[in-house]
């Protein structure tokens, strides 16, 4: 099936510094990728949708200006925290989605486990 | 305001056995519903899903099952397998909406 790769897979930075994550489809062109929050013991909250080429939709209460995504290719998007602290420390995952359906299947990533100190 | 529920966190089952994850949810827009299965360190991996037009879909040991008027659906997986020991999400989805909203999940464990 198809393949959805993120790096890195676990950082740990300071506060006050920015962190990017990479969300790659291996083997398929992603028209639209998703970004993904899980904090503890919750589920996975859409941050945001990435179409390639355009300026991403976020959520409701997700800072666009703290959470930078640039979906520059059909096959990685990046999402970058800016300015990280403590509470910025997550599971964040991505998924792409081959169609331009939303009953098309969408396809997660492995997960970035971001540590802020 | 959690629109997708799984109220049993961890659900326990002998091998063999069926296995039922329930799910409830608030937002009657959704018309799309999805389970997907997660093992640790990995992404959800889809298992299954349903219209809200049907009422049952089955594939192979896995059946989804919709009850539209009470906002619920239910996972039932017979016979149960060790293999089957993971963490399991229920998701919905409608139309005019891209992503998709996720329950807390069920870890369910499948005991020899």
């Amino acid at each position: 099936g198809a393949v959805v790769s993120q790096h890195p897979s676990w950082v740990i930075c300071k506060s006050g510094t920015s962190v990017k994550i990479e969300c790659r489809s291996l083997d398929f062109q992603a028209t639209t990728m998703f970004w993904y929050r899980q904090f503890p013991k919750q589920s996975l909250m859409l941050m945001a949708t990435s179409n390639e080429g355009s300026k991403a939709t976020y959520e409701q209460g997700v800072e666009k200006d703290k959470f930078l995504i640039n979906h520059a290719s059909l096959t990685l998007s990046t999402l970058t925290v800016t300015s990280a602290h403590p509470e910025d420390s997550s599971f964040y995952i991505c998924s792409a989605r081959v169609g331009a359906g939303v009953s098309d299947e969408q396809f997660f990533g492995p997960g970035t486990r971001l540590t802020v100190l | 305001d959690q629109q997708v529920k799984q109220n049993s966190p961890s659900l326990s089952v002998q091998e063999g056995r069926i296995s039922i994850l329930n799910c409830d949810y608030t937002n009657s827009m959704f018309d799309y519903f999805l389970w997907y299965k997660k093992y640790p360190a990995e992404g959800p991996t889809f298992l299954i899903s349903i219209s809200s037009i049907k009422d049952k879909n089955e594939d192979g040991r896995f059946t989804v099952f919709l009850n539209k008027s009470a906002k619920h659906l239910s996972l039932h997986i017979v016979p149960s397998q060790p293999g089957d020991s993971a963490v399991y999400f229920c998701a919905a989805m409608y139309r005019g909406a891209d992503g998709l909203t996720f329950g807390k999940g069920t870890h369910l464990i499948i005991q020899p």
